[in-house]
Order: structure tokens, then sequence, then C-alpha cells
């Protein structure tokens, strides 16, 4: 079975500057990773999805993430954040198993501030 | 615009209440799943239905069944609420098994 940890239960960070949100896996077999976003009072959006190939993952709104196996990571990254991404987002992991199912991390709120 | 439509928005029930949470969605997809998400413990998966027809348990799916009697709709049902219920309900689906999820907006529910 996987699991997922987000670390960091809230983020406060200023407008324009730089946002990594931390995710870290455990599973015996090799993953699926994506990032979701949730805005207030909606349901979650995904950001990015890893898959395979390339461990660099663009996603909406200049968002990327970056597989490292080694690591067991998967960590969000913004170069310059805006007041609109103030959200809560959301680390999942599922095995590539077809049996598998879609498992969330806590989350992580991101608070973008003047 | 095609996507997930639950209902109700909110709602407010009384413990021992029986409750229908409803789902449906037009874009055809094969598999549906229920989550609930609490403050601090994320999203947690209740109930999922790969196909019409069958259904599966889901990390935490006492209290609650499903029923996918057709590919658009997927409602969720509390025989008989408790307060520990209390949540905020989402419905998602895919075009399968291994596709990203699409969720819904979302139901508050206050058992009381």
């Amino acid at each position: 079975a996987q699991s997922v940890t987000q670390l960091d239960s809230q983020v406060p960070v200023f407008e324009e500057a730089p946002v990594e949100l931390r995710c870290n896996y455990s599973s015996s077999v090799s993953v699926y990773l994506f990032w979701y976003v949730q805005y207030p009072n909606q349901g979650l959006q995904l950001l990015l999805k890893y898959l395979s190939g390339s461990t660099l993952v663009k996603g909406i709104n200049g968002f990327e993430a970056e597989f490292n196996k080694s690591q067991t990571s998967f960590h969000l990254r913004k170069p310059s954040v805006h007041i609109s991404d103030t959200a809560e987002y959301f680390c999942a992991v599922r095995d590539t198993g077809t049996a598998s199912k879609l498992t969330f991390g806590t989350g992580t709120r991101l608070q973008v501030t003047l | 615009i095609a996507g997930i439509t639950q209902a109700p928005t909110s709602q407010i029930l009384a413990a021992g209440r029986r409750m229908t949470l409803r789902c449906t969605q037009d874009m055809r997809h094969n598999a549906m799943y229920w989550y609930r998400q609490d403050l601090g413990l994320g999203l947690r998966l209740i109930h999922y239905s790969n196909t019409a027809g069958t259904t599966g348990k889901g990390e935490v799916p006492d209290g609650y069944s499903v029923s996918r009697a057709n590919t658009d709709d997927f409602p969720l049902t509390l025989a008989s609420a408790v307060p520990s219920q209390t949540s905020v309900y989402f419905c998602a689906s895919s075009e399968s098994s291994n596709s990203p999820l699409h969720f819904g907006n979302g139901t508050r529910l206050t058992v009381t």
C-alpha cells in the first residue's frame, strides 16, 4: 500500500516570491504522482501529474514538480506566486497496478500575501 | 459545461436519520468515487466503482453504502447518520481507474 506525507500544513509567502510545497511518498512498487489544487468552497482540480518519462513535469498556472525516485519526493514549485494562488494543495499517489486507488496527503495551505 | 453535479450543496441532519447524497456526471466516465474531507486528514476514499454495476470499499466504508445502477449516477447513502460523519463529501470520476480524477464541488454535511 502507498502513503503520502505533506510535512507543511501551512506555507505563508509574499507575492512574487518563489515557493516550494513538499511531498514525500512511500510505496513498494512504481507509482503515479499528482498534485491537485482546491480553491475555497470548490472541489479539487488537477494541477499536474507524473505518469512516466521526464521527471520534470509542468502543470497549469506556472507550477511544476520534479519526481525524485531516490528521495521518494514530488515537490511542487513556482518561481513567482500570485495572490490568486492562495489555496489548498494536495499531493496524491497511486501504485501503477490497476487495482490501486489514489491516496491523498493531508494538504498544504498556501497563503500568499502582499 | 460537462462535469460532476453533487446535491445537496449542504445539509444539516439529525443523528439516526437516513440521508442520500447524489452525484451525477455527464462525461461518460467509467470510474466514480466518494471521498470525505476532514481537517488535518486530507481526503479519504469511502467507496468506489470501476464501472457500472460494480462497487468496492475504500479506506473508510463503515456506515456508508453506494450503488451504481448506470454510468452517470453514483449515490452515497448514510443509513443512520452519526456525528462523526460530519464532513465535506466529494464525488469524483475518471475515464478509467488509471486516469486523473475530476471532482464535484462537494456536499457539506453536519450531523447533530
